[in-house]
């Protein structure tokens, strides 16, 4: 398993700021993945995280709105920019770890909420 | 790509009520199958796991079977508890190129049990 811890893990914030998301593994992972948890749904994958190369966007996401860094195999960013209300979301980071096959494990979560 | 279809909820149970949450799949090849649970105001935990067909993973007193035939993995539990009110999400893992995967969700289910 992995124990992942995620700053902060809520704020309020103001329409048209953006919020960076820090999510910290206490083991080296390949693979870090970021989430979007919009109230009372399901989880929807933002982009894949890789260290040394640019992260992987799924559809609906871009660079622009969420960029992602990866500086190491422990450390990823998420930024929320120009944040609007409908960005208001849980945003979970997940990893695999290296042998796992398919199995990942979350972080507890950043609740934010954009006014 | 890989999608899965879960029972819809909320699902109301009185406690020590028997536990079945539907999970039907569509996958490309036999991929490990998950249950993940969430609880009130908490991260997402992973609950079981089976890895090929006829598997069955259990944990906490919850069992799921991996049904190759009936694409499904369907949650019980022989008596629920109210401890056990929480939301339950099934999750294949989404193939997408060269191997990449990465864990899609189904709509969730929420279980609430009553004493």
């Amino acid at each position: 398993s992995a124990v992942i811890s995620q700053k902060p893990s809520r704020d309020i914030c103001q329409r048209g700021t953006s919020l960076t998301i820090q999510c910290q593994v206490d083991s080296q992972v390949t693979m870090m993945f970021w989430y979007r948890q919009q109230p009372g749904q399901s989880l929807t994958l933002i982009a894949t995280a890789n260290q040394g190369s640019e992260a992987t966007y799924e559809s609906g996401f871009v660079i622009d709105k969420f960029p992602i860094s990866r500086p190491n195999l422990t450390f990823s960013t998420l930024t929320v920019s120009n944040m609007s209300p409908e960005d208001s979301s849980i945003y979970l980071c997940s990893v695999r770890p290296s042998g796992s096959t398919d199995t990942q494990y979350f972080g507890p979560g950043t609740r934010l909420t954009v006014l | 790509g890989n999608s899965v279809t879960q029972m819809e909820g909320p699902v109301t149970l009185s406690e020590e009520a028997f536990l079945t949450i539907n999970c039907t799949y569509t996958a490309t090849g036999y991929p490990s199958l998950f249950w993940y649970v969430q609880y009130p105001g908490e991260g997402l935990q992973l609950l079981l796991k089976a890895t090929k067909a006829d598997d069955k993973g259990s944990n906490k007193g919850f069992e799921a079977t991996y049904r190759k035939e009936t694409t499904s993995f369907h949650l019980e539990k022989g008596s629920v508890q109210v401890s056990d009110s929480a939301v339950y999400f099934c999750a294949p893992p989404l193939i997408m190129d060269t191997g990449r995967r990465a864990l899609t969700f189904g709509s969730g289910t929420r279980l609430q049990v009553q004493p």
